[in-house]
């Protein structure tokens, strides 16, 4: 059964129009993350959540946000992507994020026209 | 800054053979090291992990080394099979907490 759901699977979007990504999960876990990964590279980590804190990474463009509306379910918003911002998003969670494993849902492989 | 990176970007074997993927990291600090595989178009997914007072674990046909005085971590699979097919990618638990990836490894099995 899948624990970290991610939706759309793909998701084409047009240069500048926003666009949202989702991310829940089943494992009553504390913190989620946002990973992007571009193609043959490692995913980078964009932000997370520690239950309602949000962690930004200091490299995280400022069109990146996120929401986590509640335990389940957080959301990366991108406010007005550009060709460079096409990847594979990737949502993650951890119980409390010391010293664990994450566990990833599918992502979210976002083209942006 | 911390990093973790691969000595060899693709791997490939033959079916059956042995397979030793390696990673190097910087942050001495570190103290928790997971690898993942990744297959295409799917989110990475957990193989094995390794904390740092520790200099082996096994799974069921992977083992994971963790040589500290070098910053050295590998990954050994045994048996190969079509199905290990998949970038392998380490990565560490760094400052903050955060899981930072290595640049991955693709690993190619031969029938």
């Amino acid at each position: 059964d899948a624990m970290v759901i991610q939706n759309p699977r793909y998701q084409v979007t047009q240069f500048g129009k926003p666009v949202t990504l989702s991310c829940s999960q089943t494992l009553n876990h504390n913190v989620m993350y946002w990973y992007q990964q571009k193609s043959s590279q490692a995913p980078k980590l964009l932000f997370h959540y520690y239950d309602k804190d949000f962690n930004n990474e200091a490299d995280t463009p400022d069109n990146f946000q996120s929401r986590r509306p509640n335990t389940s379910f957080c959301f990366l918003d991108i406010r007005s992507p550009g060709l460079g911002d096409a990847a594979m998003y990737l949502c993650a969670t951890s119980l409390d994020g010391t010293n664990e494993k994450l566990f990833f849902g599918s992502g979210t492989q976002l083209s942006v026209l | 800054g911390e990093s973790v990176g691969l000595h060899l970007p693709t791997l490939s074997v033959q079916e059956g053979d042995n397979s030793i993927i390696n990673c190097a990291y910087s942050n001495s600090a570190s103290d928790y090291f997971i690898w993942y595989k990744q297959e295409s178009g799917k989110g990475p997914q957990f193989i094995i992990d390794i904390r740092s007072n520790m200099d082996k674990r096994q799974g069921q046909r992977v083992t994971v080394l963790l040589n500290k005085t070098v910053k050295h971590l590998s990954l050994q699979i045994a048996a190969t099979q079509p199905g290990d097919s998949a970038v392998y990618f380490c990565a560490e638990m760094g400052w903050g907490n955060k899981l930072v990836f290595g640049a991955g490894t693709i690993l190619r099995v031969k029938s």
